[in-house]
């Protein structure tokens, strides 16, 4: 299974992009990245997945190298309620069925700051 | 539409007691699973099934047991509750065909004494 690399911690300002880097230079050419955020103690929420191609929805974009090797989570205007834990996962190998799990890592501590 | 639902929200066993933790989902996903967060740690995955009948390990399954006898529940057992199993779990579901998300519910904190 492919690993990821984040920096435990950041911080930007209200209003300011936020750019939360992950490395994963172990990825295969299907696997994909998924980013997920987690609140305080709730549940992890999902944020956007991509496999080569820029991915862009309504909470974030997702940058990914041409080789792949690292990508990007934009949050274009961060608030203080994007203040969270962000996890970047690359989906683990299938099995025979074809279904896939979902490693989680540390992940990378946001504090959005007024 | 509850989502997935979680029960209970809060336990306390003693050393050696045996409990259930409950999840449900109205979504009718193929695919659940069970995590577990360790203070300050990611999720770790505990077992997940990809439908009614199947269930297989995760990483850490040691003291856990699970069973899917019908597509909407996944309750995970334990056995023989140790004090490192004192965590919160999550259990969450998907589609089975993994291009995109995976819901989760709002998780049990379970502190064994």
């Amino acid at each position: 299974d492919a690993k990821t690399t984040q920096p435990p911690s950041m911080d930007c300002a209200e209003g300011r992009a936020a750019n939360l880097p992950c490395n994963h230079s172990t990825i295969s050419g299907n696997e994909y990245v998924y980013w997920y955020r987690q609140i305080h103690s709730q549940g992890p929420q999902y944020i956007i997945h991509g496999l080569k191609n820029n991915e862009t929805n309504e909470m974030a974009s997702l940058i990914i190298t041409e080789d792949r090797k690292s990508s990007t989570l934009i949050l274009p205007h961060a608030t203080l309620r994007d203040t969270a834990v962000y996890y970047c996962i690359v989906r683990g190998r299938p099995f025979g069925d074809s279904s896939y799990k979902l490693i989680f890592g540390s992940g990378t501590r946001l504090l959005v700051r007024p | 539409n509850a989502g997935v639902t979680q029960t209970p929200k809060f336990q306390v066993l003693k050393t050696g007691q045996s409990m259930t933790l409950q999840c449900a989902q109205d979504m009718n996903h193929e695919y659940m699973s069970w995590y577990r967060q360790d203070p300050g740690m990611g999720l770790r995955l505990i077992h997940y099934s990809v439908g009614a009948g199947i269930t297989d390990q995760g990483e850490v399954p040691n003291g856990y047991n699970v069973s899917r006898s019908t597509t909407e529940d996944f309750p995970l057992r334990l056995l023989s509750a140790a004090p490192s199993q004192t965590s919160v779990y999550f259990c969450a579901s998907r589609y089975r065909e993994n291009t995109g998300e995976l819901f989760f519910g709002e998780g049990s904190r379970l502190t064994v004494l």
